[in-house]
């Protein structure tokens, strides 16, 4: 079992459609999570993290997180040709040094 | 965050010779870490760099292929050494906001093309 798992995708929705981006984890004692976007070609850019359970808001981007299923979520509104990209789920583990254990992302594709 | 500059952005190298990748950050910083993408995949870490010390590095990275230096608060360097086709990846430099968040920024990237 992978220790951070996404779908690789492509998710294609139309433009204006909600895009929901599914990401699991296998350390249950995990505490902080991640959403990065990556272009094509680009590093990974910082969107939304989350910390604690329920839901969090940022413009058109929602983090949901549920520790008891292992589970957190990136919901993206009104979708937009230039969301298209890479998305990365990333966990960072307890204990130790911080280290980040990324998903192997899912690409998005926005259509018009 | 912190503005993050790697040098160079890209390099086509021959197989048997060394890189050095620099990570410039534009502030202290406590962690710097090196992250490697092979294409089409995800980010795996190589290894923290830790200032004063030797890098911690990752479970099938040896510093012997992979050495880190980290001067100073703001600088690091990794070198890929013995190179051959399988190193060509994008290697990442990223630092890690300062407390009370623990979000880690990226640099723009190396691009290794090994011949």
């Amino acid at each position: 079992q992978k220790e951070v798992e996404q779908n690789s995708g492509p998710l294609s929705v139309p433009e204006g459609a909600i895009a929901s981006l599914n990401c699991t984890y296998s350390d249950r004692g995990s505490q902080s999570f991640f959403w990065y976007r990556q272009y094509s070609g680009k590093s990974p850019e910082l969107i939304m993290s989350i910390y604690s359970n329920g839901d969090k808001e940022d413009g058109r981007f929602t983090a949901q997180l549920n520790k008891a299923s292992q589970y957190v979520s990136l919901l993206i509104r009104d979708s937009q040709p230039s969301d298209s990209a890479t998305y990365l789920c990333a966990v960072k583990r307890t204990g130790g040094y911080n280290k980040l254990i990324f998903g192997a992302g899912t690409r998005l594709a926005v259509h018009p | 965050s912190a503005v993050i500059s790697q040098k160079p952005s890209r390099d086509i190298c021959q197989r048997g010779t060394s890189l050095t990748i620099q990570c410039q950050v534009d502030s202290q910083v406590t962690m710097m870490f090196w992250y490697r993408q092979q294409p089409g995949q995800s980010l795996t870490l190589i290894a923290t760099a830790n200032q004063g010390s030797e890098a911690t590095y990752e479970s099938g990275f040896v510093i012997d292929k992979f050495p880190i230096s980290r001067p100073n608060l703001t600088f690091s360097t990794l070198t890929v050494s013995n190179m051959s086709p399988e190193d060509s990846s994008i290697y990442l430099c990223s630092v890690e906001d300062r407390a009370p968040t623990d979000t880690q920024y990226f640099g723009p990237g190396t691009r290794l093309t090994v011949l």
